[in-house]
């Protein structure tokens, strides 16, 4: 199985930051991954495809990129309503597998 | 708008079963492909399995701790998904979500629109 492994766990920022999170892969993915956002008590959303496509209806300041092994998930300038928990996901093979998670917290 | 409706979960004892349903609408459900995605509760997420569209083959895939006792069908007349769960263990107590997969080059899956999700607990 392809394992997940985000960082940091966890961030601390205030509204307007620039926000990285980082997803690395334990074998290549080519471009197979994607991003998703969770608030609490909700379902996750997609947010990005294929490494850098923007889900239809997800603001710009979501961005990703990479490839192979290491990707990231950037958010330009955080809002209020992006405190949430990002994961990522990789589609290259079976089992589908998730990143643990990066809560994204208000400091 | 694409909506999907999961119903089913509730308290059940280890080695019992459940059957969870996903009503879907707004979407033509017969050419989607269909998975279940679950997340125990605090922790993160976990692809179930799959279903592709009958004209697709129909074929399921499972992920390892579930393969051999869940079961994914689907009823295409009633625009819904099941999820038959047998066998169930402690471990298998999670919220179930039913998604619609975005699919790329009929091979690569990820998860476009989600259900609200329905509760699992396993427990004696």
């Amino acid at each position: 199985d392809i394992q997940m492994t985000q960082s940091p766990s966890s961030v601390s920022a205030s509204v307007g930051d620039r926000v990285t999170i980082t997803c690395r892969a334990s074998q290549g993915i080519s471009s197979w991954l994607a991003w998703y956002q969770q608030k609490p008590g909700k379902a996750p959303k997609l947010l990005i495809y294929t490494a850098s496509n923007l889900q239809s209806g997800v603001p710009s300041r979501f961005s990703g990129s990479g490839s192979g092994t290491d990707f990231t998930l950037t958010i330009s300038s955080l809002q209020p309503e992006d405190f949430a928990t990002y994961y990522c996901q990789q589609a290259n093979s079976f089992p589908l597998t998730f990143g643990g998670g990066t809560k994204v917290e208000i400091k | 708008e694409v909506r999907l409706v999961e119903s089913g979960g509730g308290l059940v004892k280890p080695g019992g079963s459940l059957r969870l349903s996903c009503a879907a609408s707004g979407f033509t459900f017969s050419n989607a492909w269909m998975s279940w995605v679950r997340q125990a509760p605090g922790k993160g997420l976990e692809w179930v399995g799959r279903i592709k569209s009958k004209t697709d083959g129909g074929t399921t895939d499972y992920a390892a701790p579930v393969k051999g006792r869940f079961t994914i069908s689907r009823d295409d007349s009633k625009n819904t998904l099941y999820l038959q769960m047998n066998s169930l263990k402690t471990e298998d107590t999670a919220v179930y979500y039913c998604t619609t997969d975005h699919v790329v080059y009929a091979v690569i899956e990820y998860f476009q629109h989600w259900g609200q999700g329905t509760l699992v607990t396993v427990s004696s």
